[in-house]
């Protein structure tokens, strides 16, 4: 099982360009999650998907849009990114009660020129 | 409104010697607490969470963490710290199924030979 994959592992972009970032999981799981890691901020969350259908802001989501594909799948697009948005991304899943253990990916580090 | 603060955004130990990394936590419901470590240029990894059971909770590779509801405290522990050790640990509180954890800045844990 490989648990939570993200795709791409690294990736380099110029202002204005736009990206998606790609998470899929196997662990049958509800609930996904997309962060930003940030130096000295710990994990700040972007937008979650509570179960299959439904997407909600997080703390930060301005200048982000995600899809729920299906209930494996979790995209985060920047339309028009930004150097702010330099920053390594996770996304997590967890079982769907809201609160309980999250299980994250490897991440992927964007850096925006 | 729930909130996290780690106590220390450092802390350095020699190998063998313990680990006290401190969390302290306000929530307006029952909390779930939990600790994850980050090893570099990795994703988090649950070490223990605490939901409601018992305040002592034990996680993996000897850590372990004692939930106080009279100091909103979950300081995390170790009686004997090992190279492998070394990372950055974060502190999470959740509550009322809200799909919105909040993560503290981190801490990071630096072992001398």
């Amino acid at each position: 099982n490989a648990g939570v994959t993200q795709t791409p592992k690294f990736q380099v972009l110029k202002t204005g360009q736009s990206m998606t970032l790609q998470c899929a999981q196997d662990m049958n799981h509800n609930s996904m999650y997309w962060y930003r890691q940030d130096p000295g901020m710990g994990l700040r969350l972007i937008y979650y998907s509570a179960s299959e259908g439904t997407t909600d802001k997080g703390e930060v989501p301005n200048g982000y849009n995600v899809s729920r594909l299906n209930k494996r799948e979790f995209s985060l697009r920047l339309e028009s990114a930004a150097p702010s948005q330099t920053s390594v991304y996770f996304c997590a899943v967890e079982p769907g009660t809201g609160d309980d253990e999250q299980f994250f990916g490897p991440g992927t580090r964007l850096t925006v020129l | 409104a729930q909130s996290v603060t780690q106590l220390d955004s450092h802390v350095s130990v020699s190998e063998g010697t313990p680990v006290l990394l401190r969390c302290n936590y306000s929530s307006s419901y029952s909390p779930s607490l939990f600790w994850y470590v980050q090893h570099p240029n990795k994703g988090l990894q649950l070490l223990l969470k605490y939901t409601s059971a018992a305040t002592l909770v034990k996680g993996i590779n000897g850590f372990e963490a004692e939930f106080k509801k009279s100091e909103t405290s979950f300081h995390l522990t170790k009686p004997s710290a090992h190279m492998s050790d070394a990372a950055e640990y974060f502190c999470v509180v959740s509550s009322g199924g809200s799909y919105i954890p909040t993560f503290g800045r981190g801490t990071s844990l630096i072992v001398h030979p």
